[in-house]
């Protein structure tokens, strides 16, 4: 069974913060992809990373996925009130996705 | 695009009790996938349908669980005996797959509370 760990669970900053947030599996994926989650609402895509080291901007956000295809980071410049939410990565086997539990994002203004 | 849509967004049963959901994917999507989402954990994968075929039911959570595409456009979960435990939220996502994996879009789901 494969299973996505993501770290740290819960995060709290001040508004202006860079913060980093972490997906790890002892499988190798073939893509990842990273969703966030707002209250009521179903997850929303942000990125699909494919290869293995890809690092892929937008705006003030950075993915980057391992090099073994296993683990991948999220991380956030100047994080703004916006940016809070549910984090998710789900890694793709070709057939479904596997979504780790998701790190909690409270971004205080 | 009028995106994914999911009725009812709440629904209040009774323990015992049959309920059933819809899920009404974006137009021209073949691929339709429930999941469950428990408070503070991520989305549970339930099964999939590839127009109108269910591909994938292994991991539905119990036989109380069933799902149909009949005609490969809407869908409907339902689940038979509610309990307690089967409170959740009920995510369905559409995508438009050749080959590979598509990007999944996301409704707003359905949250069930089981009294």
């Amino acid at each position: 069974t494969q299973l996505l760990e993501q770290s740290p669970q819960f995060l709290s900053i001040q508004e202006g913060e860079n913060l980093t947030v972490y997906c790890n599996s002892s499988s190798v994926f073939s893509s990842l992809q990273w969703y966030r989650q707002e209250p009521g609402e179903g997850p929303v895509l942000l990125v699909t990373v494919v290869t293995g080291g890809e690092v892929k901007k937008l705006k003030r956000l950075t993915f980057q996925f391992g090099d073994a295809r296993k683990d991948s980071s999220l991380h956030i410049t100047a994080a703004q009130p916006g940016d809070t939410g549910l984090y998710l990565c789900a890694g793709g086997d070709g057939q479904n996705f596997v979504f780790g539990p998701g790190t909690r994002l409270s971004v205080l203004p | 695009d009028t995106g994914v849509s999911q009725n009812p967004r709440h629904k209040i049963t009774k323990r015992g009790q049959n309920v059933t959901f819809r899920c009404d994917p974006i137009s021209e999507h073949n691929r339709l996938y429930w999941y469950r989402q428990t408070l503070g954990q991520g989305p549970e994968f339930l099964t999939y349908f590839q127009n109108e075929a269910q591909l994938e039911k292994s991991r539905l959570l119990s036989d109380r669980f069933s799902a149909e595409r009949p005609k490969g456009s809407f869908s409907t979960l339902e689940i038979q005996r509610t309990e307690q435990g089967d409170s959740a939220m009920y995510l369905c996502a559409s995508s438009l797959v050749w080959g590979g994996q598509g990007r999944q879009y996301f409704g707003p789901g359905t949250r069930l509370t089981v009294l």
